[in-house]
């Protein structure tokens, strides 16, 4: 079975200041990894996924993880922070036959001015 | 091309009753998965539907269950409410397979259990 694991439930930068938001997972096969962002009050939706074409993965608004397969992790970074990236983000893998999903419980980011 | 669609988007019920939660995918998608988030315990994953069938499920009690319909439109039904029920429930839908291709989520709806 897989799991997620995303460290710190909260995080919080200032303006511009780098973001790292962490993610470990476990997996028995090789995985798919995503991570989704949830704006207040709304759905989620993808930032970027991993399906093993490269190890660094470009996605939306600025972000970007690096998949490491020894350390087990799909950690999230953006360079400078915006005021907009205030959101929940979500850390997710899937593999096996049968690609079940699982979530990890999500990290609340902060952007103070 | 429209969103994922959810209705209601907030309900009201009390323990013991039952509710039934409606979501449109996006044209053309023939998954649609289930998740239920309430702050405690986060985003945690209740079942996946494609062409009418179960495919996958998450560790809920029987008391959850779903169908999917020709069209790809898909119900969640929660019989005998309890107060923990009280939660968001999120609809998402995508071309295939939710553990592998982009999801698409709909806003949800509020469900709360006086």
């Amino acid at each position: 079975a897989q799991s997620v694991t995303q460290l710190g439930s909260h995080v919080s930068v200032s303006e511009g200041a780098l973001v790292l938001l962490r993610c470990n997972y476990s997996s028995s096969v090789p995985p798919y990894l995503f991570w989704y962002v949830q704006y207040p009050n709304q759905g989620l939706q993808l930032l970027l996924k991993y399906t093993s074409a490269a190890t660094l993965v470009k996605g939306i608004n600025g972000f970007e993880a690096e998949f490491k397969k020894s350390e087990t992790s799909f950690h999230l970074t953006k360079p400078s922070a915006h005021m907009s990236d205030a959101a929940e983000y979500f850390c997710a893998v899937s593999g096996g036959s049968n690609y079940k999903l699982t979530f990890g419980k999500g990290t609340l980011l902060t952007v103070n001015p | 091309k429209a969103g994922v669609t959810q209705t209601p988007r907030y309900l009201i019920k009390t323990r013991g009753q039952q509710v039934t939660l409606s979501c449109s995918p996006i044209s053309g998608h023939r998954s649609v998965s289930w998740y239920q988030q309430t702050p405690g315990q986060g985003l945690q994953f209740l079942f996946e539907y494609f062409s009418e069938t179960q495919r996958n499920k998450g560790n809920f009690p029987g008391r959850f269950s779903g169908r999917q319909f020709s069209n790809s439109r898909s119900e969640m039904n929660v019989s005998t409410l309890e107060l923990g029920d009280s939660a968001l429930y999120l609809c998402a839908s995508s071309l295939e397979r939710a553990g592998r291709d982009e999801q698409f989520f709909g806003p949800g709806t509020r469900l709360t259990v006086l």
